[in-house]
């Protein structure tokens, strides 16, 4: 079964409006980490914003916001003011524990966003 | 500051060759250290990932192997490439404090195997 599900394999958004990228997940760990990751065509991963299972606030960077509703394990990524710029991959994550003190992300499939100007 | 670094950027290899990707992050100690696999269009998958040197976790089997000579240098290698080995290669690392969740990727590597 997919732990990251993201629904949407390309959206689409006019400069300057805000955009909704939608990421599921599923774990059974009551303690876990929501990441979101931006790829450009360069092919780099970029971090973009982290919430942990326990925050009680949402995760805000700049014009990123992590919407959490945990009682769905939900996380969507709202990128305000879209910019040309933010035309890339986006690639949703989910920390989980290994033994040790390593912890594996697993990736969501990710999500195409166009920013139309 | 901390970076991470990765060579070669890109690489074309015949089916049965060797292969030696290296990462290596500056400005950390005892870093966690991860190797990804991206097929074209698709996300990460998880490879190796090792907690200290000499220490080394597999996720899939596969004709690759990693070893960590160094604190800070993560190898990614094979005896014999496969085409389906071709694909977009990233090394991240993680601080190693427990309290640091963030991973935090190299450019990667694209390997096309013909």
């Amino acid at each position: 079964a997919q732990k990251i599900t993201q629904t949407q394999p390309g959206m689409f958004v006019q400069e300057k409006e805000a955009v909704t990228l939608d990421c599921t997940y599923d774990t059974s760990d009551p303690s876990y980490g929501l990441f979101w990751y931006k790829q450009p065509s360069s092919g780099e991963m970029i971090f973009l914003i982290y919430q942990g299972s326990y925050d009680q606030q949402n995760a805000t960077e700049g014009r990123y916001s992590l919407n959490f509703q945990k009682a769905r394990k939900s996380a969507n990524l709202v990128i305000s003011a879209s910019q040309l710029g933010d035309s890339a991959m986006y690639f949703c994550a989910m920390r989980e524990w290994l033994s040790g003190s390593a912890r594996q992300l697993t990736f969501g499939s990710g999500t195409q966003l166009t920013v139309l100007p | 500051s901390q970076t991470i670094h990765q060579w070669p950027a890109t690489l074309v290899q015949p089916v049965g060759s060797p292969l030696s990707l290296e990462c290596t992050v500056e400005g950390t100690s005892n870093p966690n250290l991860y190797w990804y696999r991206q097929a074209a269009g698709r996300g990460l998958q998880l490879l190796f990932y090792s907690v200290g040197i000499g220490q080394i976790s597999s996720e899939v089997p596969q004709n690759l192997s990693a070893s960590r000579p160094q604190d800070r240098q993560f190898i990614l290698s094979s005896k014999k490439l496969l085409l389906s080995d071709s694909g977009f290669y990233l090394c991240a690392w993680r601080p190693g404090e427990v309290v640091q969740e963030t991973q935090y990727f190299g450019p990667g590597t694209r390997l096309l195997v013909l």
